[in-house]
């Protein structure tokens, strides 16, 4: 079982709230993923870490942002939320080493914004 | 353009019965070769990791082969399960960065039958 973590699993929120989603691991990973999933359709990766103070925009453009203050914290924040928004995001974590060992992910958080 | 395609796209088997599914791919530099298991509303879980030089890797029931030339995969269940019903995943990393950066497909959804 993979120690990575995310809450909340399930988010209902107005138009124009402000939303942070977390995710947490335990395993000291220096890599750190947020992936987007539509319904039926691939993980698009939209934001990604190489440790602590390195945050990267991934393949899918997003207007959600990131940090990495800790290595084992990686909250996305999404400043005025949207119905667009609306999509489970996986939170996903590697070990270090220039070919990518292991992606362990997290259980995912539902958004749906109303 | 790096893409991986999975067939087919659904899949309804009965209980105790074999499947195979396919992937595809077209990334290059060709890093190594997962699969994972997602259940419906939980992130993806490993099932096997494959490198180049890999052929065929067993994990239980599911049996994965690798023809690293023609650059195709398959991942076979045997005697499957009502629990083998989730979403199969086949994804293709490369090692034409630090990042290793994953590409996803878009998953084969499998329904096992009583």
């Amino acid at each position: 079982e993979a120690d990575i973590y995310q809450t909340p699993r399930y988010l209902v929120i107005g138009t124009g709230k402000k939303i942070t989603l977390e995710c947490s691991q335990t395993m000291g990973h220096d890599k750190m993923y947020w992936y987007q999933q539509d319904p039926g359709m691939e993980l698009h990766l939209i934001h990604y870490s190489y440790g602590v103070n390195s945050t990267e925009k991934g393949d899918l453009s997003s207007e959600s942002t990131v940090s990495r203050i800790r290595t084992e914290h990686f909250p996305l924040t999404l400043e005025s939320a949207r119905p667009s928004h609306t999509s489970q995001y996986l939170c996903a974590s590697s070990e270090r080493g220039p070919l990518m060992g292991e992606a362990f992910f997290g259980q995912g958080t539902r958004l749906t914004v109303v | 353009k790096n893409q991986v395609e999975q067939s087919p796209q659904s899949l309804i088997i009965l209980e105790g019965k074999n499947c195979t599914l396919q992937c595809n791919y077209t990334v290059s530099p060709f890093s190594n070769l997962r699969w994972y298991k997602q259940d419906t509303g939980r992130g993806p879980v490993s099932l096997t990791i494959m490198t180049f030089s890999e052929n065929t890797k067993s994990n239980g029931r599911y049996t994965a082969t690798l023809d690293a030339d023609t650059k195709q995969s398959s991942l076979h269940i045997t005697a499957s399960q009502l629990s083998d019903s989730a979403s199969y995943i086949c994804v293709v990393s490369d090692r034409g960065s630090t990042l290793g950066r994953l590409y996803f497909g878009r998953g084969t959804q499998l329904t096992v039958w009583p």
